[in-house]
């Protein structure tokens, strides 16, 4: 069984700071999708990381997919109340088939 | 126009009624998929559906039973749960298999 392990579970921090999420594993995934969900809603995918090494920019979240294709994490610069949400992690592995971290509750408070 | 909408939002069920659940994507994808996701438990694959057959089902306990009458439909049907079963439940689409596109979810709690 594929396990992916976020950390930290729950973050709180004031508008400005900056944050790293984690997500590991001892699984190699053929890619690695991390998905924000607010509360009441269903997760929004962000971003889908492919190759070992690889890093991608969304405005001021940047995420990188580790070289061994097993972790990933999310930095986010300068972090708003409108990024507070639960934020989840999703390997790709045979088949195509998803396995969710165990996610990371992000609160940013003014 | 949401891609995925289900209905209802909020159920309450006891143990001995019968509800099912209902989700309806827009967005053209072959692929079908209902989730749970309970407190402090990675979300759990329940069933998927690839061009309305049933291609994945996890385990799932009878007392959950999924229809996918076609690609744009799929259905929960409930029947005597559990409280444990208390948890929300999202439905999701893709095409071929890549990125999911969840729905808001519907919030169940059994009594």
């Amino acid at each position: 069984t594929q396990l992916l392990e976020q950390s930290p579970q729950f973050l709180s921090i004031q508008e400005g700071e900056n944050l790293t999420v984690y997500c590991n594993s001892s699984s190699v995934f053929s890619s690695l999708q991390w998905y924000r969900q607010e509360p009441g809603e269903g997760p929004v995918l962000l971003v889908t990381v492919v190759t070992g090494g690889e890093v991608k920019k969304l405005k001021r979240l940047t995420f990188q997919f580790g070289d061994a294709r097993k972790d990933s994490s999310l930095h986010i610069t300068a972090a708003q109340p409108g990024d507070t949400g639960l934020y989840l992690c999703a390997g790709a592995g045979t088949a195509s088939k998803l396995t969710f971290g165990t996610g990371t509750r992000l609160q940013v408070t003014l | 126009e949401t891609g995925v909408t289900q209905t209802p939002r909020h159920l309450v069920m006891g143990m001995t009624n019968k509800k099912s659940l209902k989700c309806e994507q827009h967005l053209g994808h072959n692929a079908m998929y209902w989730y749970k996701q309970s407190a402090k438990k990675p979300l759990e694959l329940m069933f998927v559906y690839s061009l309305e057959e049933r291609v994945e089902n996890n385990s799932v306990p009878s007392r959950f039973s999924p229809e996918c009458p076609n690609s744009s439909h799929l259905f929960l049907h409930l029947h005597t749960l559990q409280p444990e079963d208390s948890a929300l439940y999202l439905c999701a689409s893709s095409q071929d298999r890549e990125k999911l596109f969840f729905g808001s979810g519907t919030q169940l709690s059994v009594l």
